[in-house]
């Protein structure tokens, strides 16, 4: 069974750009979940979506949203890029309860310059 | 606001050792508990995961951690550790409900041959 894919898995944006990443869950799994890693504040929740509804969101600024479609697959769009929005970002995925056992993709590292 | 404590943030260890990691959290109703795992140049990882029960579970390559509901507590245990349990190492908990894991600051483990 294939894992979580992310792509693009490395790229490099300027300040003020924008940028989508996107996931590919487990095959089966209706759940995908967003972190963003970084050496500073650790691995902290974006949001989650659930058969294409977002069904709990962390605190981050509306810069940071996302979005299910109906194959489960998920993006994830910031806009207005800053500097401290580089940061390895997490997709997860779960077949759909909600225990917080998830399994990680390889990330996607966003370097803003 | 729940949180999530590991007081180790570097660990170094030789072969044969034994391994204890302290994780306590900040929350007075029912959890879900977490260890994942990130091997170098791996993605995160479920290393043991508890729910209800006997509050001592085991995960996988011999880790085990025991939850102690009174000290708000779940450390990590190993009675020999490997070089290959080289890796960094995430206390998580879910709290609330739906796959928003809260994530300590993980602890740095390095295992020397």
């Amino acid at each position: 069974k294939a894992g979580v894919t992310q792509t693009p898995r490395y790229l490099i944006k300027t300040r003020g750009q924008q940028v989508t990443l996107s996931c590919s869950p487990i095959s089966g799994h209706r759940s995908v979940s967003w972190y963003q890693q970084t050496p500073g504040q650790g691995l902290q929740f974006l949001f989650e979506y659930f058969s294409e509804t977002q069904r709990n969101k962390g605190n981050f600024p509306g810069r940071f949203s996302g979005r299910q479609f109906s194959n489960s697959r998920s993006e994830m769009n910031v806009s207005t890029l800053e500097l401290g929005d580089s940061a390895l970002y997490l997709c997860a995925s779960n077949p759909g309860q909600s225990t917080g056992e998830l399994f990680f993709g390889e990330g996607s590292r966003l370097t803003v310059l | 606001a729940q949180s999530v404590s590991q007081h180790n943030h570097h660990v170094i260890l030789s072969e044969a050792a034994s391994l204890e990691l302290g994780c306590n959290y900040s929350y007075g109703g029912t959890v879900n508990l977490f260890w994942y795992v990130q091997y170098p140049g791996q993605h995160l990882q479920l290393l043991l995961k508890y729910f209800s029960g006997d509050p001592l579970v085991k995960g996988i390559k011999g880790f085990e951690a025991e939850f102690i509901k009174s000290k708000f507590s779940f450390n990590l245990r190993k009675p020999s550790v490997q070089w290959s349990d080289t890796a960094e190492y995430f206390c998580a908990v879910v709290a609330g409900g739906y796959n928003k894991l809260i994530f300590g600051a993980g602890t740095r483990l390095a295992v020397h041959p």
